[in-house]
């Protein structure tokens, strides 16, 4: 079974800080792709960022980035330079084999001012 | 504008009383999704479509039901809802398949079932 899980329920940073998000992974399957969405209060679900497990190189999006550790099954996103509208739940997910994508529990961020 | 439109976008109903979620998608994607949204649980599939007239139930399909007879519209119906349904739902889709292609998700809606 595949699953994944995100311990920090809910995280702090400081506005300009670096803040970084846990995910670890779990699966048999040897193609697969991770992502990470962001659901401000509108709860809306957007995209931030997408890792494909064949590529070595950790995927960048303006300030945000992951640490795709494959075999640790370790899938961590940084956001650099923290702003306001970066408060938001962030999920984690899994995409492999089956036709869906496994989710986490999701990690709260609050930014302080 | 390609978006996912799910409606209503809040809902309160009763036990017993039958109701529809729709989803339109407005980009000619073959692959959709239902999910639900519970606190602590994140989110999980309810059912799935992989193109028109083509179904398939999720981790959580007890309750539910879904029909694709065109390929922009895949509504989610709960011929009997109870409590435990109250949730938050997301309508996605696809271009193609389930996992690599990035979701598009519609809104959500609150459903709560008292």
């Amino acid at each position: 079974a595949q699953t994944v899980t995100q311990s920090q329920p809910e995280m702090s940073v400081q506005e300009a800080e670096t803040v970084t998000l846990s995910c670890t992974y779990d699966t048999s399957e040897s193609d697969y792709y991770l992502f990470w969405y962001k659901q401000p209060p509108s709860r809306q679900m957007i995209l931030v960022i997408r890792q494909e497990a064949y590529k070595q190189q950790n995927a960048t999006e303006n300030r945000f980035s992951v640490n795709f550790q494959k075999a640790a099954k370790s899938f961590s996103l940084k956001i650099s330079d923290s702003q306001l509208g970066d408060a938001a739940m962030y999920f984690c997910a899994l995409g492999g084999a089956t036709n869906k994508l496994i989710f986490g529990t999701g990690t709260l961020l609050a930014v302080q001012p | 504008e390609a978006q996912v439109t799910q409606n209503p976008r809040y809902l309160i109903t009763v036990t017993g009383k039958k109701l529809t979620v729709t989803c339109s998608q407005n980009m000619n994607h073959e692959y959709m999704s239902w999910y639900r949204q519970d606190p602590g649980l994140g989110l999980r599939q309810i059912y799935y479509s992989m193109n028109v007239e083509v179904t398939d139930k999720g981790d959580v399909p007890e309750g539910y039901k879904v029909s694709r007879k065109e390929k922009r519209n895949f509504p989610l119906i709960l011929e009997s809802p109870s409590p435990n349904q109250t949730s938050l739902y997301f309508c996605a889709s696809s271009f193609v398949g389930g996992w690599y292609s990035p979701l598009h998700f519609g809104n959500g809606t609150r459903l709560t079932v008292t």
